[in-house]
C-alpha cells in the first residue's frame, strides 16, 4: 500500500516551453501533497505544500507564477514549470500524506521526475 | 528558523557498523525522520523518533535526544547495497525539513 506515482519519469524540453508533472496517490487519498526539488548531490528542498481544493503554499524564494501547482482531487496534484530555463533542470519529487494516517508527518514519496531544459 | 546539519560524506567497510549523526535547531519540533535515497530514486522511509531514546528496526536503529537537538542513525552489518545517501528530516509546522544528506560509501 501507500504508492505514489509520478509522470513522466524523465522529460527534456526546450527553453521557454512549459512542462507539466503529475503526482498521483494510487491506493490512498491524499489531502496534502508536497513538491520538492533536488539538485545533484544536494538534499530535498521543499518548494510548496498543496492541499486539495485550495491554493498551494509556497516556500520562501519559490516563484508561484513560475511553478504552478494544482491539487484538483484527493489523488492528483500537478506541477507546471512555466517558461522553463536551463537552471530549472532538476529532479522534482512529490510526496503525499495519507488522509487517514494518524502520523501527521508521514509522507510517501513518488519516484521523481528528471527535468532537463535545453 | 530551522537548521539541520549532518556530515556530507562517510565511508565504512562491509560488515562493520556506522553511525550517521544529525543535529538540528528548529523553533518547534515534531519528530525526527531518517530516509535512505539511492541516486536518481525517491527517498525511502527508514525510521521516526518523536520521543527520546532508541528505535530499533532490524539492522537500522535511530536515536533521539530532544534536549540536545541530536539524532543518529546506526547501521549494523553493513552491506554493499547500503551505499546511498541518508537524509535526516525534522518535522516542523506540518512539513519535513531535510538536512543536506550524508553520502555513505560501503567498501569491501
Amino acid at each position: 500500500g501507500a504508492v505514489v506515482s509520478q509522470h513522466p519519469s524523465r522529460v527534456i524540453c526546450k527553453s521557454g516551453t512549459s512542462v507539466k508533472i503529475e503526482c498521483r496517490s494510487l491506493d490512498f487519498q491524499a489531502t496534502t501533497m508536497f513538491w520538492y526539488r533536488q539538485f545533484p548531490k544536494q538534499s530535498l528542498m521543499l518548494m510548496a505544500t498543496s492541499n486539495e481544493g485550495s491554493k498551494a503554499t509556497y516556500e520562501q524564494g519559490v516563484e508561484k507564477d513560475k511553478f504552478l501547482i494544482n491539487h484538483a482531487s484527493l489523488t492528483l496534484s500537478t506541477l507546471t514549470v512555466t517558461s522553463a530555463h536551463p537552471e530549472d533542470s532538476s529532479f522534482y519529487i512529490c510526496s503525499a500524506r495519507d488522509k487517514t494516517s494518524g502520523g501527521a508527518y508521514e509522507q510517501y514519496f513518488g519516484p521523481g521526475t528528471r527535468l532537463t531544459v535545453t | 528558523g530551522q537548521n539541520i546539519d549532518q556530515p556530507t560524506e562517510m565511508t565504512a567497510t562491509e560488515g562493520a557498523i556506522v553511525q550517521i549523526n544529525c543535529t538540528y535547531q528548529t523553533s518547534g519540533f515534531n519528530g525526527l525522520f531518517w530516509y535512505q535515497q539511492h541516486a536518481g530514486e525517491a527517498p525511502t522511509f527508514l525510521s521516526y523518533n518523536v520521543l527520546d531514546g532508541l528505535e530499533e528496526k532490524g539492522r537500522f536503529s535511530s536515536f533521539l535526544s530532544r534536549s540536545k537537538g541530536y539524532s543518529y542513525l546506526l547501521l549494523k552489518e553493513l552491506q554493499m547495497k547500503d551505499s546511498a545517501s541518508y537524509l535526516c528530516a525534522a518535522g516542523w509546522g506540518g512539513k519535513l525539513i531535510f538536512g543536506q544528506g550524508t553520502e555513505l560509501s560501503v567498501k569491501p
